[in-house]
């Protein structure tokens, strides 16, 4: 079954402080990749996405996310760290037979020191 | 661009209640999406469906059911809520299964 881990429950950086947060995944096929960020009392939004070509893409708001096959691993990463950045980050595999369905990782809470 | 609008934005029950949470997209997309939210355990999937008409099983569908009204609007109901039910309810819908998700603000649900 498909599944994604987030290792990191929270983590907290300074302010233009680079960041990387870490995801795994398990799934037979080739995986369809996202990473998504939740702001308090807010719905989710996309921040990026992965589908095939270039591993390494870009994002909105400055993030961007390797893919490595080799460690089933899309980490979401951004070189200097703003305090609007304190959110909660979810990991986001495509799954089912149309890649129709998405499974979430249980997310990473960023906190962000001024 | 309105999105996707889900209603009520909060609501309580008591146990043993029903009540029907609303969705509407108007992006035209063929596919929406009942998540449900809870700490420490990111979004799992209730219901979706993947077009007008047809309705699937997620990860957590017991005690619940969904209907797809038409390609815009997609409910969920629960018959007899429960305090395992007081969770933040989000609504998603999708062009494809590539095109990523757009989600709406959430329902605060909460089951005394």
């Amino acid at each position: 079954a498909q599944s994604v881990t987030q290792p990191d429950i929270h983590i907290t950086v300074s302010e233009g402080a680079s960041l990387e947060l870490r995801c795994n995944y398990s799934y037979g096929a080739t995986p369809y990749l996202f990473w998504y960020v939740q702001s308090p009392g807010q719905g989710l939004q996309l921040l990026l996405k992965y589908f095939s070509g270039d591993t390494l893409v870009q994002g909105i708001k400055g993030f961007e996310a390797e893919f490595k096959r080799s460690q089933s691993s899309f980490n979401l990463r951004k070189p200097s760290v703003h305090w609007s950045d304190a959110a909660e980050y979810f990991c986001a595999v495509g799954a089912g037979t149309s890649y129709d369905k998405v499974i979430f990782g249980p997310g990473t809470s960023l906190s962000v020191i001024p | 661009n309105a999105g996707v609008t889900q209603t009520p934005k909060f609501q309580v029950l008591k146990t043993g209640q029903s009540m029907t949470l609303q969705c509407a997209q108007d992006m035209n997309h063929n596919s929406m999406y009942w998540y449900r939210q809870d700490p420490g355990m990111g979004l799992r999937l209730i219901y979706y469906s993947a077009s007008e008409g047809t309705t699937d099983k997620g990860e957590v569908p017991n005690g619940y059911n969904v209907s797809r009204l038409n390609k815009r609007e997609f409910s969920l109901r629960l018959e007899s809520a429960a305090p395992s039910q007081t969770s933040v309810y989000f609504c998603a819908s999708s062009a494809t299964g590539k095109s990523g998700y757009t989600f709406g603000s959430g329902t605060r649900l909460t089951v005394v």
